[in-house]
């Protein structure tokens, strides 16, 4: 158990809906993380949140839209989406956001968009 | 741009061999290194972390080293189990002066530990 808990684990979606994932931990940080990992391509950086501040977008489409209510949760708000967006979602976070803590994974959501 | 390589992409080898899994960075203004494991289908467990100034960590049967100057970072696991077979992540924290940073990754090396 990390802490780090992801819903759905798992969601099809077309092209067309909109869905949301969520992501919670429970280790008291003050950062949150979301990444992207596709088949044979590295683990991808999204968003960083610190203290419910975004402080990092990395050049994701608009398509794909972060809230952090507060520093426990965590949520990727999905829109009209291609195929090509199927991955595994997965959520992070650390003590703080300055880069100098270890990251806490959750176990990710494995996303189709068919 | 910080980019993170991995060699070798794939190991299969038999139980008990001690091994080396390798890992390289372009960018040596780094925060800390880690190394994550991650089981099919699953999320990332961290394995080690090292600080940047730091030249190992040791964990049980693991050991990291960091050589930041030439940016290079090997995980050596001793007494390789069945257990052991996953994928191991190398990924890199990289002062971005901005504060909060994500990590950079390899794509990670696919170890098989055969019986």
């Amino acid at each position: 158990e990390t802490g780090v808990t992801q819903t759905p684990r798992h969601l099809v979606m077309g092209m067309t809906n909109k869905k949301s994932l969520k992501c919670e931990q429970h280790l008291g940080h003050n950062a949150m993380y979301w990444y992207k990992q596709s088949a044979k391509k590295p683990l991808e950086l999204m968003f960083v949140y610190s203290l419910e501040e975004r402080v990092e977008n990395n050049s994701v489409p608009s398509r794909f839209s972060p809230e952090c209510p507060n520093s426990s949760h965590l949520f990727l708000h999905l829109h009209t989406l291609q195929p090509e967006d199927s991955a595994l979602y997965l959520c992070a976070s650390s003590r703080s956001g300055e880069g100098l803590e270890t990251q806490y994974f959750g176990p990710g959501t494995r996303l189709l968009v068919l | 741009k910080q980019e993170v390589t991995q060699i070798p992409a794939a190991l299969s080898v038999p139980e008990g061999e001690n091994l080396v899994l390798n890992c390289s960075f372009t960018d040596s203004a780094i925060y800390n290194l880690q190394w994550f494991r991650q089981d099919p289908g699953k999320g990332l467990t961290s394995l080690l972390l090292i600080q940047s100034s730091q030249r190992e960590q040791t964990s049980g049967r693991l050991n990291a080293s960091l050589d930041k100057s030439s940016g290079r970072s090997t995980l050596y696991i001793a007494a390789s189990q069945p257990g052991d077979s996953a994928t191991y992540l190398c990924a890199v924290s990289t002062y971005s002066g901005g504060g909060a940073d994500g990590l950079t990754f390899g794509k990670g090396t696919h170890l098989i530990i055969q019986p």
